[in-house]
């Protein structure tokens, strides 16, 4: 079985400081991880995604995301807020081979980013 | 294009009525969801489509109906739904239904049901 927890539910930063969102994960067999983006009232907008590929991924907008298999985490971060990045992030996972969630996406809770002038 | 379209973008309907949501891409996805997302909360998979057989139903009542008419498109049929069936319906394709592939998704149907 997979599962995610995002570990916190809301983040606040002042614009043009670093974001850092943070996400573990459970899996029993080899993990996709996503983070998703979803701006008020809109759907999901794919961020980045980790594979089995280089463990540090760069995404769209700035942000990034490292893959560490010893602590199950798959953190987001950002060096430099923008007003615009105000929105909810989802941590997801996806079992690639195997397992009874084969294919399906298991997400997070979610955490809100709030970023003040 | 990476674009997964969906309409309308607002529905209300009575619990006697029967509309129809639709979604629709052109990616040459083999994967379509419909995915209900209710107020502060993830999206909850409801059915799977792939190569356009119905591969997963997530137990979802059968006032919900779906149908995928053709690799590109995917139609929930709503029929006798209730109040708390009110929540933001969201399609998405991926290239197949696998995990490695990334699921695009629509901007969603905010539907209410009075």
């Amino acid at each position: 079985a997979q599962s995610v927890t995002q570990l916190d539910s809301h983040v606040s930063v002042s614009e043009g400081t670093p974001v850092l969102l943070r996400c573990n994960y459970s899996s029993s067999y080899s993990p996709s991880l996503f983070w998703y983006v979803q701006h008020p009232n809109k759907g999901l907008q794919l961020l980045l995604k980790y594979t089995s590929a280089a463990t540090l991924v760069k995404g769209i907008n700035g942000f990034e995301a490292e893959f560490k298999k010893s602590e199950t985490s798959f953190h987001l971060t950002k060096p430099s807020a923008h007003m615009s990045d105000a929105a909810e992030y989802f941590c997801v996972v996806s079992e690639s081979a195997g397992g009874t969630s084969y294919g399906k996406l298991t997400f997070g809770q979610g955490t809100i980013l709030t970023v003040h002038p | 294009d990476t674009e997964v379209t969906q309409t309308p973008k607002h529905l209300v309907m009575g619990m006697t009525n029967k509309k129809s949501l639709k979604c629709e891409q052109h990616m040459g996805h083999r994967a379509m969801y419909w995915y209900k997302q209710k107020a502060k909360k993830p999206p909850e998979l409801m059915f799977v489509y792939s190569y356009e057989k119905l591969s997963i139903n997530e137990s979802v009542p059968s006032r919900f109906s779906p149908e995928c008419p053709n690799s590109s498109l995917l139609n929930l049929h709503l029929h006798a739904l209730q109040p708390e069936d009110s929540a933001l319906y969201l399609c998405a394709s991926s290239q197949a239904f696998w995990g490695r592939y990334e699921q695009y998704f629509g901007p969603g149907t905010r539907l209410t049901v009075t």
